[in-house]
């Protein structure tokens, strides 16, 4: 069965800490893998990979790929408070399916 | 506001009843999915549509849950005979076709069985 499992669950920092969150994905055929944001309605796109090595960045957050080890990271420097929410990583498979695969999440609360 | 809109926002029911929930998707995608997220987990995939096609289904999708997007444009999903394990938070998206599209998400419909 598809497994997508996200570390830590949570996380508490202070404003302008950098983290580090953790997807690590076992799956048959792997398509892409996707990172969202939820804050309390509904989940919002951040990244898509589907090369390993090429990072994508957008502001302060960015995410990498491994293909080999079967993991991605996001990363968020001098976070914000508005940065609160939980993180969502998911990941497509081949064979025809179109449904996404969830982690938990991991809920990350940024203290001023 | 052009995104994914839900309806109702938030469903309390008793026990036993039916009930329905509306998603209109981004004008120009034409899949459209449903998913179901309880506290502290992932959204979990119910099924989606190619336009009014219904092309996958969860197991997660018993014989009391039905969809549907009969001009493919909105859709429903109807729970009969509900269940307390049916509280959740029923999660709709859509996304253009094509391989690798991002799915964009609408705030959800918060179901609450007494």
């Amino acid at each position: 069965e598809d497994k997508v499992v996200q570390s830590p669950l949570s996380l508490v920092v202070h404003e302008g800490d950098t983290v580090t969150l953790n997807c690590s994905y076992e799956v048959t055929n792997f398509r892409s893998l996707l990172w969202y944001k939820q804050e309390k309605k509904a989940p919002t796109f951040l990244f898509m990979l589907t090369s390993s090595g090429i990072e994508k960045k957008s502001g302060r957050l960015s995410s990498i790929l491994d293909k080999k080890e079967l993991f991605s990271i996001l990363n968020i420097t001098a976070t914000q408070t508005g940065d609160s929410a939980v993180y969502l990583c998911a990941v497509y498979t081949q064979g025809g399916s179109e449904k996404l695969v969830f982690g938990k999440g991991t809920k990350l609360t940024v203290n001023p | 506001d052009t995104g994914v809109s839900q309806d109702p926002r938030h469903k309390i029911t008793k026990r036993g009843q039916n009930v329905t929930f509306r998603c209109d998707p981004i004008s120009e995608h034409n899949r459209l999915y449903w998913y179901r997220q309880t506290l502290g987990q992932g959204p979990e995939f119910l099924t989606y549509f190619q336009n009014e096609a219904q092309l996958e289904k969860s197991r997660l999708l018993s014989d009391r849950f039905s969809a549907e997007r009969p001009k493919g444009s909105f859709s429903t999903l109807e729970i009969q005979r509900t269940e307390q394990g049916d509280s959740a938070m029923y999660l709709c998206a859509s996304s253009p076709q094509g391989s690798n599209q991002p799915q964009h998400f609408g705030d959800g419909t918060r179901l609450s069985i007494l």
